[in-house]
């Protein structure tokens, strides 16, 4: 049973286009993360949720906008994509004081 | 400006010998570091981990050395194994901050 999973795994899209990544932790974590590695392979984070609230948000484009129904659930929402945003996104989450960690496995965003 | 550094990009070890992979840091309240790692198409699993009050850690075949002095952590894999081929990511957080800072990673390679 997968700890932290999002879908898709893989997303094509052409430029312009809006979509959506989903994120589900079954860990009962507080905190959970949307960070994007880069083509250098950093990992960077993006967003970080605690208890349905933003508090991390390492200035990116507000064209992504995340959104979490849940402590369960954290969505990255992407509007008007760009030839820039293709990347690997990987959720993440953690209990309260960052132990932890657990990460989804990734999902490879390509836009075309 | 990278705050965690992994200065080898990839490392290439014999079966059955040890492996040794760096890790060097420059803010000094860095006082948490972790050691995860990942295979193609999955996200990172957590490893290891050390605070800074020890200055080594140790589970099985993997030990984390800590030399606050020269801001520098090394993962030492011993008896290396086939499937510890893998890009192993080096991070570090303040106590008070849970966002950890990633290094870049460094794709060790196992011969047999």
């Amino acid at each position: 049973d997968t700890a932290v999973s999002q879908t898709p795994k893989y997303l094509v899209t052409q430029m312009g286009n809006d979509k959506s990544i989903k994120c589900e932790q079954n860990l009962g974590h507080d905190t959970m993360y949307w960070y994007k590695q880069d083509s250098k392979k950093f990992l960077k984070i993006m967003f970080s949720y605690n208890n349905k609230e933003l508090i991390i948000n390492e200035t990116v484009p507000n064209r992504f906008s995340p959104k979490s129904p849940d402590k369960a659930h954290l969505n990255l929402h992407i509007n008007s994509l760009e030839l820039g945003d293709s990347a690997v996104y990987f959720c993440a989450s953690s209990l309260e004081g960052g132990n932890g960690y657990t990460f989804g496995s990734g999902t490879r965003l390509t836009v075309v | 400006d990278q705050q965690v550094k992994q200065n080898s990009p990839s490392l290439s070890v014999q079966e059955g010998r040890i492996s040794i992979l760096n890790c060097d840091y420059t803010n000094s309240m860095f006082d948490y570091f972790l050691w995860y790692k990942k295979y193609p198409a999955e996200g990172p699993t957590f490893l290891i981990s050390i605070s800074s009050i020890k200055d080594k850690n140790e589970d099985g075949r993997f030990t984390v050395f800590l030399n606050k002095s020269a801001k520098h952590l090394s993962l030492h894999i011993v008896p290396s194994q086939p499937g510890d081929s893998a890009v192993y990511f080096c991070a570090a957080s303040e106590y008070s901050n849970y966002q950890l800072i990633w290094g870049a990673g460094t794709k060790l390679i196992i011969k047999p």
